[in-house]
């Protein structure tokens, strides 16, 4: 078990440009969660799959924001567009089926620091 | 809209002190669960501690254990015989049901030799 696993941990880009950020949950876990978070915030909810189907979206996720999880294992979150306000700390999480669903308990990824110049 | 509360942004304690974390939440919902998660500097958010609120008991794990007020929607994190070691962010949590956890701006908590 090597935990949640985000690449890059860092990303530098130029305002207008497109990044993706990948994550993979721990095997096995069907539930992967996506939050942001800012300096001096706690995380907040973006986007969450059980398996391939994306549940649900956060109206913080507009529409230049875009997260996939094709076979139900990693996911993807590209952002179109960057705007220096989307700099930010982007973290992954997943939960496991069963007792670990039912207690709703989110292994945390190190995450993607995003930072738009 | 349910929300969480941390008027704490930082606390301090002395090693193998006892330090209290405050935490309020806001919520409608009868059926709930809370958290204390710990984001060390430049590394991943761990669970340290998880409160069903339909139980009355309060959670212990080790040196954490928490004081979970229903009525008065208050879940404060009691940190015994500090340690170096626990120097971190903390952030009170809360999510109905399985569901997305709604996060609190996080006490930085320093512990001094």
């Amino acid at each position: 078990d090597t935990g949640v696993s985000q690449d890059p941990r860092h990303k530098i880009t130029k305002r207008g440009q497109n990044v993706t950020f990948r994550c993979d949950p721990i095997s096995e876990h069907n539930r992967l969660y996506w939050y942001r978070q800012t300096l001096g915030q706690g995380p907040e909810f973006l986007t969450y799959f059980q398996n391939e189907a994306q549940l649900e979206k956060s109206r913080l996720l507009s529409d230049r924001f875009s997260a996939e999880r094709p076979k139900g294992s990693f996911s993807t979150l590209e952002i179109q567009r960057t705007e220096q306000g989307d700099s930010a700390m982007y973290l992954c999480a997943s939960t496991p089926p069963g007792e670990g669903l039912a207690k709703n308990i989110q292994y945390f990824g190190a995450g993607t620091r995003l930072s738009v110049l | 809209a349910q929300t969480v509360t941390q008027s704490q942004p930082e606390m301090s304690v002395q090693e193998a002190e006892t330090v209290t974390l405050s935490c309020t939440y806001d919520t409608s919902e009868s059926d709930y669960y809370l958290f204390w998660y710990k984001q060390p500097p430049s590394r991943q958010m761990i669970l340290v501690i998880r409160q069903e609120a339909y139980k009355q008991q309060n959670a212990t794990e080790n040196r954490f254990s928490v004081n979970f007020q229903k009525a008065a929607k208050s879940f404060s994190l009691k940190i015994s015989d500090s340690q170096l070691g626990d120097a971190a962010m903390y952030f009170c949590a809360y999510s109905a049901n399985t569901d997305k956890l709604i996060f609190g701006t996080g006490t930085r908590l320093q512990v001094f030799p």
